[in-house]
């Protein structure tokens, strides 16, 4: 079976500074990552997928297979950033995305 | 486009009683999975239903169950509600399932 676990239950970080979301996960085969994003009153909306190895708003994540580690990080972190993110993993074809805790992502001036 | 869209958006029920939410996804979806979340278990797959037919599963008892008509349109129902369903039932829909999931608004339930 797949798991997800992210550490961070909170993260505090002043504006500017960097910022890095751990996940680790533990699945067999070669797994999908992902990582969502809930900003206040909005729905869940993915911020990036590993196999589009893409940037989005200053994010990007590497999947470290060998330390099965998918963190996300940005240099420079802004008030916006502040949010919930959740680091996903689906297995194999099925659509089944298992879910990490989340980390919520206080950005403060 | 229009996004996933949710209904109803909120619900209040009794122990004992069952429920059913409704999901429309994306025009031209025709997979949509549903998920609960709580602030105990966080996000937990529900199943997924494609062209009407239910593909996978999460380990979920039998009071929930769901379907798919021929539009694509899902609904999920949940029997003999216990509080502990109380949860925000979130749905997303992508094109077959392999491509990226569109989540939509959710559900919030509250069994008294």
């Amino acid at each position: 079976a797949q798991r997800v676990t992210q550490p961070e239950k909170l993260l505090s970080v002043f504006k500017g500074a960097p910022v890095e979301l751990k996940c680790n996960y533990s699945y067999s085969g070669s797994p999908e990552l992902f990582w969502y994003v809930q900003y206040s009153r909005q729905r869940l909306q993915l911020l990036l997928r590993h196999i589009s190895r893409e940037s989005i708003k200053g994010f990007t994540a590497d999947l470290n297979k060998g330390e099965t580690s998918f963190h996300l990080k940005k240099p420079f972190a802004q008030e916006e950033d502040s949010a919930m993110y959740y680091c996903a993993l689906k297995a194999g074809t099925a659509s089944k995305l298992t879910f990490g805790t989340g980390t919520r992502l206080q950005v403060t001036l | 486009k229009a996004g996933v869209t949710q209904t109803p958006r909120y619900l209040i029920k009794t122990r004992g009683q069952q429920v059913t939410l409704s999901c429309s996804p994306i025009s031209g979806h025709r997979s949509v999975s549903w998920y609960q979340q709580t602030p105990g278990q966080g996000l937990q797959f529900l199943f997924e239903y494609f062209s009407e037919t239910q593909r996978n599963k999460g380990n979920f008892p039998g009071r929930f169950s769901g379907r798919q008509f021929s539009n694509s349109r899902s609904e999920m129902n949940v029997s003999t509600l216990e509080l502990g369903d109380s949860a925000l039932y979130l749905c997303a829909s992508s094109r077959g399932g392999e491509e990226t999931q569109y989540f939509g608004p959710g559900t919030r339930l509250l069994v008294l």
